[in-house]
């Protein structure tokens, strides 16, 4: 069965201090899909990246990194100089591609604050 | 481009009645997911529909149901609330099902009282 785990509840960092926030997962499917979702006290989610589980490759957004390691299945997600717009819940998701009728897995997410 | 709206924002009932959630996709869409944030809880998947069909169910009771219309909006229906139904429910859609993003709307924050 399909499983994200995102261990760290909540993180507090001090403007500017780099912050990476974990993500391991669980999976049958040698297909799938990784995504990570930031949700802002507003509480609508902004989709951040989807990964396919053939793309090891890392990525990196501006101050966004995505750290993507099959070995570990960890989706490690970082962000560089941190401000306090970055406070809010991100979470972490898998969808398996083996149905095609596979909803997203949501982690329980990881709650950062960012402070001045 | 108009994102996922939902509406109400805000609906507060009393347990035991029924709450009706609407959600519009994104224009273009065909999928249309609901998800329940309960307190503690995450999200939880709940249902998927696809060009009016339902393609997929969450683990919840049958009291939880919906529909899509030819336009794709969608509803989702609630019976027989009960205390633990107080949630922000989540509206997003996708173009092919769960290869692409999932756009999220803001949100319909249920409590039942």
């Amino acid at each position: 069965a399909q499983k994200v785990t995102q261990a760290q509840t909540e993180i507090s960092v001090v403007e500017k201090e780099d912050v990476t926030l974990d993500c391991v997962y669980e999976t049958r499917d040698t297909t799938y899909y990784l995504f990570w979702y930031k949700q802002p006290p507003s509480g609508e989610l902004v989709f951040l990246i989807r990964r396919n589980s053939f793309d090891e490759q890392n990525e990196i957004s501006g101050r966004y990194s995505w750290n993507f390691q099959k070995s570990t299945s960890s989706f490690n997600f970082t962000i560089t100089a941190s401000q306090v717009v970055d406070s809010a819940v991100y979470f972490c998701a898998l969808s398996e591609v083996r149905s095609g009728n596979t909803p997203l897995v949501f982690g329980k997410g990881t709650r950062l604050s960012v402070i001045a | 481009e108009a994102g996922v709206t939902q509406s109400p924002t805000h609906l507060i009932k009393t347990r035991g009645q029924q709450a009706t959630l609407r959600c519009s996709p994104i224009s273009g869409h065909t999928s249309v997911y609901w998800y329940q944030q309960a307190l503690g809880l995450g999200l939880q998947f709940l249902l998927w529909y696809d060009e009016g069909e339902e393609r997929n169910r969450g683990n919840f009771p049958p009291r939880f149901s919906g529909r899509q219309f030819p336009n794709y909006s969608s509803e989702l229906n609630v019976n027989a609330l009960e205390l633990e139904d107080s949630a922000l429910y989540l509206c997003a859609s996708s173009l092919r099902g769960e290869r692409d993003e999932q756009y999220f709307g803001p949100g319909t924050r249920l409590t039942v009282t």
